[in-house]
């Protein structure tokens, strides 16, 4: 089955990077679209991101252009979201998602569990 | 970026009811818009995706209609396991922007 496996929670200090990853199974990782979303305590859900698994094409959010980095592994079926300069207002809960594109649209059909990235000093 | 504006915010109902939940969008979105449920500390679930297309596996007590700028998301009877968080999601122009959520409680 369609599977989204996230690294585990992550304690950073202000000005840190932290990278998250977000292992795939149960399909062929190089021919979907995977996107980062977070969701900062009692806020609305963020895109961030995506990468193309096969092309390895990226797309950031003007929001954390600069800042995010997203790439991929074929060879592990695994991408990688890491974000650089941490400030506290980054704490939140990090997703990564398949997009499903079919028929002129496309929806986020399978999630990870979500990995907590407290930024703390 | 596109703004989403959900309505409302949160709302209170029973089992057995009927809701409706609306999203507006900042510009037109063409039919480019999801609707997700999130239970809490667990991640979101597709219900609907282009406006009105239900996700395998979804009862058919959600339904999505709308078009342009506005839609809703409506569900025919509310069940025990309906109380949650739902957002939309446009995704017609990235960067993607969800509305700020509506939680249903009993």
């Amino acid at each position: 089955q369609v599977q989204l496996v996230q690294s585990g929670a992550e304690v950073k200090k202000p000005g840190a990077s932290v990278k998250v990853s977000c292992k795939a199974s149960g399909f062929t990782f190089t021919t979907y679209v995977f996107h980062w979303v977070r969701q900062a305590p009692g806020q609305r859900l963020e895109c961030m991101g995506w990468i193309n698994a096969g092309t390895g094409i990226t797309k950031y959010s003007p929001e954390f252009q600069g800042r995010v980095s997203i790439t991929r592994d074929t060879s592990a079926s695994t991408i990688y979201m890491e974000l650089s300069g941490l400030r506290s207002e980054d704490t939140a809960v990090y997703y990564c998602a398949r997009d499903v594109f079919s028929s002129s649209y496309n929806w986020f059909d399978s999630w990870g569990q979500g990995t907590l990235v407290t930024v703390s000093s | 970026a596109i703004q989403m504006t959900q309505s409302p915010s949160s709302l209170s109902a029973s089992v057995g009811d009927r809701v409706t939940i609306t999203c507006r969008a900042s510009q037109g979105i063409r039919n480019d818009l999801g609707w997700y449920q999130q239970k809490p500390g667990k991640a979101p679930r597709l219900l609907i995706y282009a406006t009105s297309t239900l996700q395998s596996g979804v009862p058919l007590r959600f339904s999505g209609s709308g078009s342009g700028t506005d839609f809703t998301l409506t569900i025919s009877s509310l069940q025990p396991e309906d109380f949650a968080t739902y957002y939309c999601l446009q995704d017609y122009s990235y960067p993607y922007t969800f509305g700020q959520g509506t939680k249903l409680e009993i």
